[in-house]
């Protein structure tokens, strides 16, 4: 079945650091990817998606790419701030034989000053 | 738009009670889910609807819950009766767009309702 996979955390880094979380993911038909975030008491929200193969998904600096041959979409972000402190959760939809979303099971970042 | 709405934002009660969980989604979108977060269990889909239908109920946990949705603006979580292990945040999302295309699969969550049974 169709399922997504991600890095487990909790993931900490010093403020200006590089970040990278892995997501991978299985599909049996042809998914949209997507990057949500959870701050601190909110619901999650949609930071980034890509809807097909190569295309590349940007929002506040943070940039995925979807990589269909390793059926990969790894979110990056050059220099992280501690307002970045959160959970990420990678995810994908696909439309066949109705609406289905798969979460995966979050990774929490860290940001110390 | 308001975003999705949830009430209550917190809620107290005592093993045994009813409580009720409500939803009011962004208009037009013709998907509602509902989903528990704990953090032993992390995000589960518990059931979701299309065009006010519920459509899989499969994560629903027990018959202890229940989920309606009346009309395109407004649904319900129901637990009857409550049991402390039930304490989690509850969230309401809704998405896609109704006939959009792919590109506009994206869910809108709302603030959750933090449930606390005792």
């Amino acid at each position: 079945g169709d399922s997504v996979t991600q890095m487990e955390g909790p993931v900490t880094l010093s403020e200006e650091a590089f970040l990278t979380i892995n997501c991978t993911y299985t599909a049996t038909g042809y998914p949209s990817l997507f990057w949500y975030v959870q701050y601190p008491g909110e619901g999650l929200q949609l930071l980034l998606k890509a809807t097909k193969a190569d295309d590349k998904g940007s929002n506040k600096g943070f940039e995925a790419t979807y990589r269909k041959e390793t059926t990969s979409f790894h979110l990056e972000k050059g220099s992280v701030q501690v307002s970045d402190s959160a959970v990420y959760f990678c995810a994908l939809s696909v439309r066949t034989g109705g609406f289905k979303t798969i979460f995966g099971a979050g990774t929490r970042l860290f940001v110390k000053a | 738009d308001a975003g999705v709405i949830q009430s209550p934002r917190h809620e107290v009660t005592e093993m045994g009670q009813e409580v009720t969980l409500r939803c009011k989604p962004i208009s037009g979108h013709d998907y509602l889910f509902w989903y528990r977060q704990t953090m032993m269990r992390g995000l589960e889909l518990l059931i979701y609807f299309n065009n006010n239908v519920p459509i899989d109920d499969s994560g629903m946990p027990e018959d202890r819950f229940s989920a309606k949705m009346p009309n395109a603006s407004f649904s319900t979580l129901k637990i009857q009766p409550s049991e402390p292990r039930d304490s989690a945040v509850y969230f309401c999302a809704s998405g896609p767009l109704a006939g959009g295309p792919a590109s506009t699969d994206t869910q809108y969550f709302g603030p959750g309702t933090r449930l606390t049974v005792l």
